[in-house]
């Protein structure tokens, strides 16, 4: 089955870190470029980093830039994401998200089903 | 960055309504637009990327429009399943972002 699984939220207090992982399976992960994408609690949705599929490139939101780290093993078919300095406002469920590009356009095409980080004190 | 602006933000419709959903960006973003739809406890999925490509498995009731600054995202004929909210997505610039969402409601 194709599918991706986060892991790794949790309760941190303010201040604090918390690395998440993202299992991919039934695809050639290697091959893809790969996003984190947040959802406060009943707010909508905001893309968070991005990272190619050989990690040549990297970007980051301007709300985590500095503080959030995207990482990837295509060895063990991960996605990773290290969040430090966390504050209140980073509190949503965090999705790994696959990116397809069909005419050149690049769009969110596998999601997973989230993992809650919780920032609270 | 590139800031994308929905409207309306909330709509309230009934079955068999026509429904059009704007996305306005504040520079052009070519055809590099993408639309999600999002039911209440479930994760996103593509609707249309490309501005107007129908994501496969997708009902042909949806469709899209537009690039360069002004995209728009229309129901032919509102089913009950499709109550749900509604993102644009640009993937144009190295950083992407999101439309703040368009809740589609029943009237």
């Amino acid at each position: 089955e194709v599918q991706l699984v986060e892991s790794g939220g949790g309760l941190v207090k303010p201040g604090g870190s918390l690395r998440l992982s993202c299992a991919a399976s039934g695809f050639s992960f290697s091959s893809y470029s790969m996003n984190w994408v947040r959802q406060a609690p009943g707010k909508g949705l905001e893309w968070v980093s991005y990272i190619t599929s050989s990690s040549s490139y990297i970007y980051y939101a301007d709300s985590v830039r500095g503080r959030f780290t995207i990482s990837r093993d295509n060895a063990k078919n991960s996605l990773y994401l290290q969040m430090n300095s966390l504050r209140a406002e980073d509190t949503a469920v965090y999705y790994c998200v696959r990116e397809v590009v069909l005419l050149a356009a690049p769009d969110f095409d596998l999601w997973g089903r989230g993992t809650l980080v919780t920032v609270s004190s | 960055d590139t800031q994308l602006t929905q409207s309306p933000s909330s709509l309230s419709a009934s079955v068999g309504d026509r429904v059009t959903i704007t996305c306005r960006a504040s520079q052009s973003i070519k055809n590099f637009l993408n639309w999600y739809q999002q039911k209440p406890g479930k994760v996103p999925q593509v609707l249309i990327y490309a501005a107007s490509r129908l994501q496969s498995g997708v009902p042909s009731r949806f469709s899209g429009s537009g690039s360069g600054t002004e995209f728009t995202l229309t129901i032919s004929s509102l089913e009950p399943e499709d109550f749900a909210t509604y993102y644009c997505q640009q993937s144009y610039s190295t950083l992407y972002t999101f439309g703040q969402g368009t809740k589609l409601e029943i009237k």
